[in-house]
Formats: structure tokens, sequence, C-alpha cells
């Protein structure tokens, strides 16, 4: 059972658009994390948010934390090529669980 | 302040060899978990080790596969008799606390298997 779902699965965009990644569970997290992932490397920790209704930027990046802490979005602004990669959502509950990701694509 | 690191990059078996991946955790580090993923695929959690403890290995096949941390030296994930399906990416993380709301995980860069 994957307790995390992530959509969209395969996203490609033209570069400058917006566009919103969604983590959704029906288990409430003590805390939920964004990775993302380049081809041939390993995960690299984006954010960490823990309270329900948290909003966090990072630059272009916006996170939020659902209410009931049971899901996530994960908003880019005027996208780049260099945003590529696979985007992953972990969730911290009895164990550390992973989303089933979503591979974004910008073109330049 | 070096990374998670990992050994090797790239390896590859023929079905019924033996596969060893080392993981040498940040320095400070106590805690490894190690992950499996399939191409276009999220990760999916195998064991979680401390210091010469097993803590958690519920993501872990019951046969062929093991992992150990011990006190001295990287962990390691072994899979005996391997098969064409182990193939994957193999990664480890490591963390400074036991897992809580503010665990987050430092991740290596893979080991890439492939058996033929």
């Amino acid at each position: 059972t994957q307790l995390l779902e992530q959509s969209p699965q395969f996203l490609s965009i033209q570069e400058g658009e917006n566009l919103t990644v969604y983590c959704n569970s029906s288990s409430v997290f003590s805390s939920l994390q964004w990775y993302r992932q380049e081809p041939g490397e390993g995960p690299v920790l984006l954010v960490t948010v823990v309270t329900g209704g948290e909003v966090k930027k990072l630059k272009r990046l916006t996170f939020q934390f659902g209410d009931a802490r049971k899901d996530s979005s994960l908003h880019i602004t005027a996208a780049q090529p260099g945003d590529t990669g696979l985007y992953l959502c972990a969730g911290t509950g009895n164990q550390f669980y992973f989303g089933t990701g979503t591979s974004l694509t910008v073109i330049p | 302040n070096a990374g998670v690191m990992q050994n090797p990059r790239h390896l590859v078996r023929r079905r019924g060899q033996e596969a060893r991946l080392r993981c040498s955790p940040m320095k400070g580090h106590s805690h490894v978990y190690w992950y499996r993923q399939l191409p276009e695929e999220g990760l999916k959690f195998m064991v979680y080790l401390q210091k010469e403890n097993i803590i958690d290995e519920s993501g872990m096949p019951k046969e062929r596969f093991s992992a150990e941390f011990p006190k001295e030296g990287p962990s390691i994930l072994r899979i005996q008799q391997v098969v064409r399906g182990d193939s994957a990416a193999y990664f480890c993380a490591s963390s400074p606390h036991r897992p809580s709301s503010y665990n987050e995980q430092f991740f290596g860069p893979g080991t890439r298997l492939t058996v033929l």
C-alpha cells in the first residue's frame, strides 16, 4: 500500500510556466519533506514542513502543508530548465514513507 | 564535511552471484537507511539501522537480502544469489537523530546494480 500518492506522475512544461505538484495521503504525518532528484543522483532535501497549514517559500518554490497534515503541495513559479528532475514528497509517521514521485521536464 | 558516500556507484553481477553495497554515513550520523528505486519510481524503504542494531527491516525481502551497520566501518547491504529482478538503484541515507518530527535524511549518490 502506497501511503503517499503524488500527482501528476509526469509533467512537461515550457520554460516560464507555473506548475503545482500534489502529495496526498489518508494518513496523518508529523512532518513532511520534499526532495528533488536528478538523474543518476540521490535525492536532495528541499524543505521540511511540520505545522498544519504551514507555508514555506524557497525562491520560486512554495511549499504548503495541509491543515490536517495529510497532504502537501509544491508550486513552482516561472519554471526553468534547471528545475527538471524527480520531485519526491516524504512523510514521517511510524516510518519514513516516500511518495510515488513527479517527474518534471522544463523545456527551454 | 563529506556527505553520505556509497560504493561502488555501479555494480554488475551475473545471476547467482553476490552483491555487496557499502554506505558511509555523514560524520556524526549514527542512523542509516537503505532504499531501493526502480526507474521513474519513488524510493521504497528497505531497512533502518543504528550502529550494531537493525531497528526496522520491514521493507527487506525475507530471503537473500541482509544488512548490517557494524561498530566500525560502513553499513553493508548484501544481496545473495542475485536475480535479474534485483536490478535497481540502491540508495543509502543517514540522519543524526532517531526518526521524529524533525527527521531529515541525507542521501548518498546511490549504487546502480545491474544483474545480467
